[in-house]
């Protein structure tokens, strides 16, 4: 499986931008990259997917490298809530297969 | 739509005994998964169903793992004969089957949260 490559972890002002940051140098062309996020005390939830192209939806910004050997999750305005250990994984096809977690990234956003 | 849920939320039982969660998916989700995470650790796969046919085991899924989804619809995990090694937070998902309006996307439950004595 195509690994990926997170900081352990970050430290973020409230209100301010984040941009967490995921190695994939070994992604193959089929994979796509997903990120999800895990709030204390719950399951994982889906933040954002993309395959070439810069994403945006509600929740973040995900910015792809034009090699596709890394990314960029942007949080445009921490807040409290957006504590939480976000995940990035590949998924190759975006079929739907398993979901191969790695450590993640544990972000801390101070008030 | 009222999310994936999981019963019991937290369960203490002594080794050797028996256990078994239960996980209700998102309805008319065909796809539904069972993760096993520990702490400081991110999910690890169990295993997966479309519909009522298991279609992948992970090797962590050792013979005391057992698996079932009768009707396509709620699940069953019972693990046998449980050691302090099976301490951990069992996760359930479910997704849908892509289409092309609808993403493919693991939907988690809050989880069960384990621990063996």
């Amino acid at each position: 499986d195509a690994k990926t490559t997170q900081p352990n972890s970050m430290e973020s002002n409230e209100e301010e931008p984040v941009h967490l940051p995921c190695n994939h140098s070994t992604i193959s062309g089929t994979d796509y990259i997903h990120w999800y996020r895990q709030l204390p005390s719950q399951g994982p939830e889906y933040v954002i997917h993309g395959l070439t192209s810069n994403v945006n939806n509600r929740m973040a910004s995900l910015a792809i490298a034009e090699d596709r050997k890394s990314s960029t999750l942007i949080l445009h305005r921490a807040t409290l809530r957006d504590a939480a250990v976000y995940y990035c994984i590949l998924n190759p096809n975006n079929a739907g297969n398993m979901l191969t977690f790695g450590g993640g990234t544990r972000l801390m956003v101070k008030p | 739509d009222t999310g994936v849920s999981q019963n019991p939320r937290h369960k203490i039982t002594k080794r050797g005994q028996n256990v078994t969660f239960r996980c209700d998916p998102i309805s008319e989700h065909n796809r539904l998964y069972w993760y096993r995470q520990t702490l400081g650790q991110g999910p690890e796969f169990l295993t997966y169903f479309q519909n009522e046919a298991q279609l992948e085991k992970s090797r962590l899924l050792s013979d005391r793992f057992s698996a079932e989804r009768p009707k396509g619809s709620f699940s069953t995990l019972e693990i046998q004969r449980t050691e302090q090694g099976d301490s951990a937070m069992y996760l359930c998902a479910s997704s849908p089957l892509a289409t092309s309006l609808v993403r493919e996307t693991q939907y988690f439950g809050p989880g069960t949260r384990l621990l063996v004595l």
